[in-house]
C-alpha cells in the first residue's frame, strides 16, 4: 500500500521568510496530492492540492510542486505570517487518502 | 453552504461499551470517507463509501468497527466493545464524486472519542 514521509516535523520560520515541507510516497497509482492545514482543535482544512498530470500549481503565496519520477511533492509558503502558524499534512491517493506524519509550523513576529 | 457535520463532538465511554458516531456529508457529495486521528498524527484511513456501498473498508483495523450509509447520505460509524486503544479523533469527509480521479475532500469537525 501507499506510504507517505513527511520532513521536516518541526520547522520555524521568520515571519516574512519562506518555508517549505516536502514529502515523498511510494505508490506509483497515486494521482491525487492535496495539502491540508490543521490548527488545534480544528478540523483540517485543504489549502491546496495538485493532480499526477500537473507538475506545479499556485495560489497567492502558497505553491505545491510533484515530481512524479521521484514521487515526492513539496508545499512552498512565501512571505510567511503569523496566522500561517499551524500543523500542516501532505497526502497522497485516488479516492482513499494516505497522511503523512504532519509538520508543526510556527512563524515567529 | 452547510459543511460536513458530525455528532456527537464528544463522547466519553467506559470499556467494553458500544457507540456510534454519525456524519453528515455536504448535500450532493456521493462519496464519504471515515478517518481516524490520534494525537500528534495525520489522519488514518478507515472507509470508503461511493453512494450506499462501501468501496474499501480496508483501513477498519478490526470486526469491532463496522460503518454504514445506508440511503447514500448519513453515514454512522459503529464502535463494539470498546477499547482505550480506540481513543481518538474520528473525522468524517466527503467529496463531490468518487471514480478514477479524485475529488477534493472537505473534512467536518471530527467526534472526540474518550474510552474510560
Amino acid at each position: 500500500g501507499e506510504n507517505v514521509e513527511q520532513h521536516p516535523s518541526t520547522l520555524s520560520v521568520q515571519e516574512g521568510d519562506s518555508a517549505v515541507i516536502k514529502c515523498t510516497y511510494s505508490d506509483s497509482a497515486s494521482n491525487y496530492f492535496p495539502w491540508y492545514k490543521q490548527e488545534l482543535g480544528k478540523r483540517p482544512q485543504l489549502i491546496i492540492d495538485i493532480r499526477s498530470n500537473v507538475g506545479e500549481k499556485k495560489d497567492q503565496r502558497i505553491a505545491v510542486t510533484l515530481n512524479k519520477t521521484a514521487k515526492h511533492f513539496s508545499l512552498h509558503i512565501t512571505e510567511t505570517q503569523p496566522e500561517d502558524s499551524a500543523v500542516y499534512f501532505c497526502a497522497a491517493g485516488a479516492q482513499k487518502l494516505v497522511f503523512g506524519q504532519g509538520t508543526r509550523l510556527t512563524i515567529n513576529p | 453552504g452547510a459543511g460536513v457535520s458530525q455528532t456527537p463532538s464528544n463522547k466519553v465511554t467506559e470499556k467494553g461499551k458500544y457507540v456510534e458516531l454519525r456524519c453528515d456529508p455536504i448535500s450532493g457529495h456521493t462519496a464519504l470517507y471515515w478517518y481516524r486521528q490520534s494525537l500528534g498524527q495525520g489522519p488514518e484511513f478507515l472507509i470508503y463509501f461511493q453512494g450506499t456501498g462501501a468501496a474499501d473498508d480496508s483501513g477498519l483495523p478490526n470486526d469491532r468497527f463496522f460503518a454504514v450509509r445506508p440511503e447514500g447520505s448519513v453515514s454512522t460509524l459503529k464502535i463494539q466493545r470498546t477499547e482505550r486503544g480506540d481513543s481518538a479523533v474520528y473525522l468524517c469527509a466527503s467529496s463531490l464524486a468518487g471514480g478514477g480521479m479524485a475529488d477534493t475532500q472537505y473534512f467536518g469537525p471530527g467526534t472526540r472519542l474518550t474510552v474510560l
